[in-house]
């Protein structure tokens, strides 16, 4: 399975503060996605992003998140302004297109106090 | 917009018993259907991946069918281990490039 790693494994941040949670996805793929797993919860896409530009959000990706490939590596997902809710694992996943299997990272747990 | 069901949300086996975890889907126009397995505060791992023109795939002691018509699939595991103890989830692709998860089934394989 290719790898992808995730930084950081743990976030603890206070209310109000923004994050910038990280992804390494290998890199012949091409498609890239950030999901949301609250505790006890189902997994939640956020968005999908492709050849430099989101291609897909829900309605939970609203104007506090915002994503990026800065350097053409990493991949990131921000938050500006963190709320209690916004509590739960991100995972960020990574693939060559919709018929190929979408592999996921290990996961950024992000507490919000 | 789909849905996607699984039964049970729990099950608990002795170990060397074979199992079925259940899917369902509320709309049947998607290209694929994934497996995944996680570990308690882990990641996701991809066990299988069932294109909607095949019925099933089989990775060692998995087999994952896919009855797209109906808007079923199942995953099937042959003499469960303790080490298969984990939660199992099914999701969908339809029309775009992201996937929709099910709940879930915590599997728990007893000694």
């Amino acid at each position: 399975e290719p790898e992808v790693t995730q930084t950081p494994s743990h976030q603890v941040t206070q209310m109000g503060q923004e994050v910038i949670l990280r992804c390494v996805p290998i890199s012949n793929h091409l498609y890239f996605y950030w999901y949301r797993q609250i505790l006890g919860q189902k997994v939640e896409f956020l968005v999908s992003f492709y050849n430099n530009e989101i291609s897909e959000k829900s309605e939970i990706f609203d104007d506090q998140f915002s994503v990026e490939r800065p350097d053409g590596s990493n991949f990131t997902l921000k938050i500006r302004s963190t709320k209690l809710e916004d509590s739960a694992m991100y995972f960020c996943a990574r693939d060559r297109g919709r018929t190929d299997t979408q592999y996921f990272g290990p996961g950024t747990r992000l507490t919000v106090l | 917009k789909q849905e996607v069901t699984q039964i049970p949300a729990a099950l608990s086996v002795p170990e060397g018993e074979n199992l079925v975890l259940n899917c369902s889907f509320t709309d049947s126009a998607i290209y694929n259907l994934q497996w995944f397995r996680q570990d308690p505060g882990k990641g996701l791992t991809s066990l299988l991946l069932i294109q909607s023109s095949q019925r099933e795939q089989t990775s060692g002691r998995l087999n994952a069918s896919l009855d797209k018509s109906s808007g079923r699939s199942t995953l099937y595991i042959a003499a469960s281990q303790p080490g298969d103890s984990a939660t199992y989830l099914c999701a969908v692709r339809g029309g775009s490039e992201k996937l929709v998860f099910g709940k879930g089934t915590k599997l728990t394989v007893n000694p």
